[in-house]
């Protein structure tokens, strides 16, 4: 089976950097996804990892280690948009389990 | 850019009728998803479909679901006899890959609401 953990809430200040963990079991992982959504609306994807290491795309940034089962995304120079559900979803075989998400509140 | 549509964006139905959720996903993508996400729950998947058939489904994805690709572009989920239980927002999703890297998108979705 597999079992995905990300806390399920923070709160972090306009400007500033947050890192949001995700900790997964998985028997048969492909690689790693993060997603943004907004409520009441579809994910949106961020990034992609299957290689262990660091993938950066403008403000967000996205780290695997594979032999730990650990993924972190982070956030710099937050803005208010970015408040939001950041689900973590990992591939077993060809579909994606996803975490319950972690809702990240940006405050001024 | 090539994004997933979905009709209809909402759709209310009586217990026990029948729905079909149409999804358009990107056109140079083979793999396709149906996921579901109960109101304040995690996403679930449900089925995903390649080469014209289904490659895989989970245990929610029980004999009331069914896929199809009748045309060649898009691409639909059918609930036989609605439960309430099955009042949730469904995700089409595709998906490519290219090399070591991976993409699958969402589109906007249908909430679905079983009275």
């Amino acid at each position: 089976g597999q079992n995905i953990d990300q806390p399920t809430e923070m709160t972090a200040t306009e400007g500033a950097i947050v890192q949001i963990n995700c900790t997964y079991q998985t028997s048969g992982f492909n690689g790693l996804f993060w997603y943004q959504q907004h409520a009441g609306e579809a994910p949106t994807f961020l990034s992609y990892n299957v290689l262990d290491g660091l993938e950066e795309k403008g403000r967000f940034s996205s780290f695997l280690s594979r032999s730990k089962g650990y993924s972190y995304l982070l956030l710099k120079e937050l803005q208010m948009k970015d408040s939001a559900s950041y689900l973590c979803a990992v591939t077993d075989g060809n579909k994606l389990v996803f975490g319950a998400g972690t809702i990240l509140r940006v405050k001024s | 850019e090539p994004e997933v549509t979905q009709t209809p964006s909402h759709q209310v139905t009586q217990m026990g009728q029948e729905v079909i959720l149409r999804c358009v996903p990107i056109s140079n993508h083979l793999y396709f998803y149906w996921y579901r996400q109960i109101l304040g729950q995690k996403v679930e998947f449900l089925v995903s479909f390649y080469n014209n058939e289904i490659s895989e489904k989970s245990e929610i994805f029980d004999d009331q679901f069914s896929v199809e690709r009748p045309d060649g572009s898009n691409f639909t989920l059918k609930i036989r006899s609605t439960k309430l239980e099955d009042s949730a927002m469904y995700f089409c999703a595709s998906r490519i890959t290219s090399g070591a890297q991976e993409t699958q998108y969402f589109g906007p979705g249908t909430r679905l609401l079983v009275l």
